[in-house]
């Protein structure tokens, strides 16, 4: 049972235009969402974050929006560059009170074409 | 500083040995998580520790799966009797704390392959 579903393998854009990257989730007791950016044989890196009392964060480029009524967040790059290519995992966060682990969606790979 | 460091980069196993992966986390980050990532999936939580409480098992997918922390240093992830379908990426992150906002840093990885 996935509860952070990014339904899109994959996503190709040309520089310069908007890349956005959708995630659903269904768990309605999320409390925080991430973006994380993966390159190849490196660990994952924060990119940035929301929470659940918010509907949109900012940083840069990069801008999550969250519609909890919908169960959805996306994350828009723009202008996008070639640089940022990569895999990009959703995750969602449920503190119980002691931890906070991160379920994470099975990523999706954008391609950035110069 | 330094990032969380894990070792061997990679693993490649026969099936029914045991295998020990390490962690070392960030320097002052006291909450350490173990995910893993099978070919083609998102990364799955195995366990979680949190100074010196109890840690939180909840993931680990067999009781060939175990993990020891000392204190707020390294960690080692041990599989016993390795299967096929333990071939993955495992993946060690820390925080400063385990709240939900307190971003997780990762490290590179333990490739593991059983043959």
């Amino acid at each position: 049972d996935q509860q952070v579903k990014q339904n899109s393998p994959s996503l190709s854009v040309q520089e310069g235009r908007i890349s956005i990257l959708n995630c659903d989730y269904t768990n309605s007791m999320f409390d925080y969402f991430l973006w994380y950016k993966k390159y190849p044989a490196e660990g994952p890196t924060f990119l940035i974050s929301i929470s659940s009392i918010k509907d949109k964060n900012e940083d840069g480029r990069f801008t999550v929006f969250l519609n909890k009524s919908a169960k959805h967040l996306s994350l828009h790059i723009v202008p996008s560059q070639p640089g940022d290519s990569a895999v990009y995992f959703c995750a969602a966060s449920l503190y119980t009170g002691a931890n906070s682990k991160l379920t994470f969606g099975k990523g999706i790979t954008l391609s950035v074409r110069p | 500083g330094a990032g969380v460091s894990q070792s061997p980069s990679n693993k490649v196993t026969e099936k029914g040995k045991d295998v020990e992966l390490r962690c070392d986390p960030i320097s002052g980050h006291t909450a350490l998580y173990w995910y893993r990532q099978r070919l083609g999936q998102g990364l799955e939580f195995l366990i979680y520790f949190q100074g010196n409480s109890a840690p939180d098992k909840s993931g680990l997918p067999s009781d060939r799966f175990s993990a020891e922390r000392t204190g707020e240093s390294v960690s080692t992830l041990t599989i016993q009797r390795t299967q096929q379908e333990d071939s993955a990426v495992y993946l060690c992150a820390s925080s400063l704390s385990g709240g939900s906002s307190y971003e997780q840093y990762f490290g590179p990885g333990t490739r593991l392959t059983v043959t």
